[in-house]
């Protein structure tokens, strides 16, 4: 089964307007951290976001936020008055296991290919 | 502050050559991870590097591939015999301490775009 599932291969949003992109996740850990990655046609994977499983609020980072429903394991982003320079590839990423004890690595998901239209 | 440098950027290999990817940690760092990005994919995670030491290389192909982090100097993620299915680009990230702490997240390096021709 697929840990990490992003089922919108791609998206096209109107500028100024918000965005919702959808992650959900499979783990049976108790303990485990969410990410979110943007990757611009340059290449670079540009942080965006975390989500700790233990975290009672939303995560927020600026026009970021991360709309965290544990039972229904998942994990959207939302992108608040979207403007050009956020077309790009997204990904959504898991860390399963408590942190610092040897489950560093991530697991991604396929990506979400998000195009502004101005 | 410099984050993490990968380098070459990009890198042409004939089939059968040796592709040698570098990437120096954010300073301060001693833990790095090697992912692939084949084309159209997500990040997968190939090894996972302390100084002088492997922790979890559960992602390296059994054969070709290696990685090391000396005490001095870049890791190296080393493939030899390159066949075209190697095209990828390859991510390198560092963090300060086992990925241990909540706001110190996998930043990335810009990667090496390999090509086996």
């Amino acid at each position: 089964a697929q840990k990490i599932t992003q089922t919108q291969p791609g998206m096209f949003v109107q500028e100024k307007e918000a965005v919702t992109l959808d992650c959900t996740y499979d783990t049976s850990d108790q303990s485990y951290g969410l990410f979110w990655y943007k990757q611009p046609s340059s290449g670079e994977m540009i942080f965006l976001i975390y989500q700790g499983s233990y975290d009672e609020q939303n995560a927020t980072e600026g026009r970021y936020s991360l709309n965290f429903q544990k039972a229904r394991k998942s994990a959207n982003l939302v992108i608040s008055a979207s403007q050009l320079g956020d077309s790009a590839m997204y990904f959504c990423a898991m860390r399963e296991g408590p942190l610092g004890f040897g489950n560093e690595k991530l697991t991604f998901g396929t990506g979400t290919r998000l195009t502004i239209i101005p | 502050n410099a984050g993490v440098m990968q380098n070459p950027r990009h890198l042409v290999r004939r089939r059968g050559q040796e592709a040698r990817l570098r990437c120096s940690p954010v300073k301060g760092h001693s833990h790095v991870y090697w992912y692939r990005q084949l084309p159209e994919e997500g990040l997968k995670f190939m090894v996972y590097l302390q100084k002088e030491n492997i922790i979890d290389e559960s992602g390296m192909p059994k054969e070709r591939f290696s990685a090391e982090f000396p005490k001095e100097g870049p890791s190296i993620l080393r493939i030899q015999q390159v066949v075209r299915g190697d095209s990828a680009a390859y991510f390198c990230a560092s963090s300060p301490r086992g990925f241990g702490q909540i706001n110190s997240p996998l930043h990335f390096g810009n990667g090496t775009r390999l090509t086996v021709t």
